[in-house]
């Protein structure tokens, strides 16, 4: 069966450091991978989205940016920090294809200070 | 247009009685609708997928879509307070790549 893994799951961290979320898919190849903020008493904002190593797309014009090194790894990243940065970060995988459906993994909780 | 709303508010419960959920879409040539639960704190978790017009029965769970009306809908039989949730409501982006788009969800809470 497939797992997705996100890590940390909480981070504090000061308005202008750096930031490296990753995420990793078990079970699966070639998987749809996706980045979604989701802030308080808010909707889920779909950040980046990337259907192969490599290929990478950004919705939102930010200072955040993506990499997927590896088939099964994403990683969302960022050079200096915003408060408006905070928020529970999501990724999610789906099978590709006409699948549609998202699975998601267990979020990382970002507060910035 | 939204692309996919949710009716706003709270929704309260008692238990065992029945939720309804209402989501409405703006692209008609979207094909897959989700229902996905959410508790306080956690991550979405895909509860519900439904492809053709009809019902979708799940345990207690049933999705309803009307392609010609544009909405889908989820209704809770039973409720239990494990329930009390926010439920969101997803559609596929016809425009491409896997895209889902998401409703701002709807809160139900189950009164024991």
């Amino acid at each position: 069966s497939q797992t997705i893994h996100q890590w940390p799951a909480t981070l504090v961290q000061p308005v202008g450091s750096p930031l490296s979320l990753e995420c990793t898919v078990e079970g699966t190849s070639n998987p749809n991978l996706y980045w979604y903020r989701q802030a308080a008493g808010r909707g889920l904002q779909l950040l980046f989205y990337s259907i192969g190593i490599d290929q990478i797309s950004s919705e939102v014009p930010q200072n955040l940016s993506a990499s997927r090194p590896q088939d099964r790894q994403f990683i969302l990243s960022s050079k200096k920090l915003l408060l408006s940065d905070s928020g529970f970060y999501l990724c999610a995988w789906s099978g590709g294809g006409y699948s549609y459906e998202q699975y998601f993994g267990p979020g990382t909780r970002l507060t910035v200070t | 247009q939204k692309e996919v709303e949710q009716n706003s508010g709270p929704l309260s419960v008692p238990e065992g009685a029945i939720a309804s959920l209402n989501c409405t879409y703006s692209d008609r040539g979207s094909q897959s609708f989700f229902w996905y639960r959410q508790y306080s704190g956690k991550s979405p978790e895909l509860i519900m997928s439904i492809y053709s017009n009809g019902d979708k029965e799940d345990g207690r769970f049933t999705a309803q879509l009307n392609k010609a009306s544009q909405y889908v809908s989820l209704l809770i039989r039973d409720s239990q307070p494990s329930d009390s949730a926010t439920y969101l409501c997803a559609v596929n982006n016809p425009g491409g790549n896997n895209r889902l788009a998401f409703g701002k969800g709807n809160q139900v809470v189950v009164i024991p």
